[in-house]
């Protein structure tokens, strides 16, 4: 039972260029989440799903995209990356009302 | 808006010792969840406890114990004969009860350094 998955684990970018981190949960979980992680500031909510289809933005969406296409799948892409996105990013799920299981997080670095 | 305090940054220890990391929290809404999660030097996140609003009932798992207090608005943890293997940075987080899922508010951490 591998949880939460991201891919890829590290990755380093140049100014301008896209990318895509995918996030893959075997739980069946309704809810999934994204999360990026900066020194000193915590975790911070990016952009959530509650359902296959569905989006929405949290705490700090702009720059970034994202898709749900299917129930295990939650993507998160970079349009045009900015260093000001280098961060270490966090994929989680969760049931309704249970804690949420996060994946073993995305380095990425924007030169 | 929610918001979580972990006013320590950094917390240094010897082994044996016994620490309690404090977490405080604000927030409007009665109904909310209150966690802790655990991010060894391997850097992935793992879950240590969730407690809702309603249960101020502290908790205890082996070496770890909460203590949760509406009064006061803190959900301190504390860890008994720190080992080694607590060094980690410790994230106190809240979400909201209302809505089934959990947009966590996270605070900034707190670096737990236990030497030998």
């Amino acid at each position: 039972n591998a949880g939460v998955t991201q891919t890829p684990k590290f990755r380093v970018l140049k100014t301008g260029q896209s990318m895509t981190l995918l996030c893959a949960q075997d739980m069946n979980h309704e809810y999934m989440y994204w999360y990026r992680q900066d020194p000193g500031m915590g975790l911070r909510l990016i952009h959530y799903s509650v359902g296959e289809g569905t989006t929405a933005k949290g705490e700090v969406p702009d720059g970034y995209n994202v898709s749900r296409l299917k129930k295990q799948n939650f993507l998160l892409g970079l349009e045009s990356a900015a260093p000001s996105q280098t961060s270490v990013y966090f994929c989680a799920s969760s049931a309704r009302n249970t804690e949420a299981f996060f994946g073993q997080g995305t380095r990425l670095t924007v030169v | 808006a929610q918001k979580v305090t972990q006013a320590q940054t950094e917390i240094s220890v010897v082994e044996k010792e016994d620490v309690t990391l404090d977490c405080v929290y604000e927030t409007r809404d009665t109904t909310y969840y209150l966690f802790w999660y655990k991010q060894p030097p391997s850097g992935e996140l793992v879950f240590l406890i969730r407690r809702n609003s309603f249960d101020e009932q502290n908790e205890i798992s082996g070496r770890y114990s909460w203590n949760f207090q509406k009064s006061t608005s803190s959900f301190n943890f504390t860890i008994t004969a720190s080992q080694v293997v607590d060094s980690a940075v410790y994230f106190c987080a809240l979400s909201l009860m209302n809505t089934g899922f959990q947009k966590l508010v996270f605070g900034t951490g707190t670096r737990l350094l236990v030497s030998p």
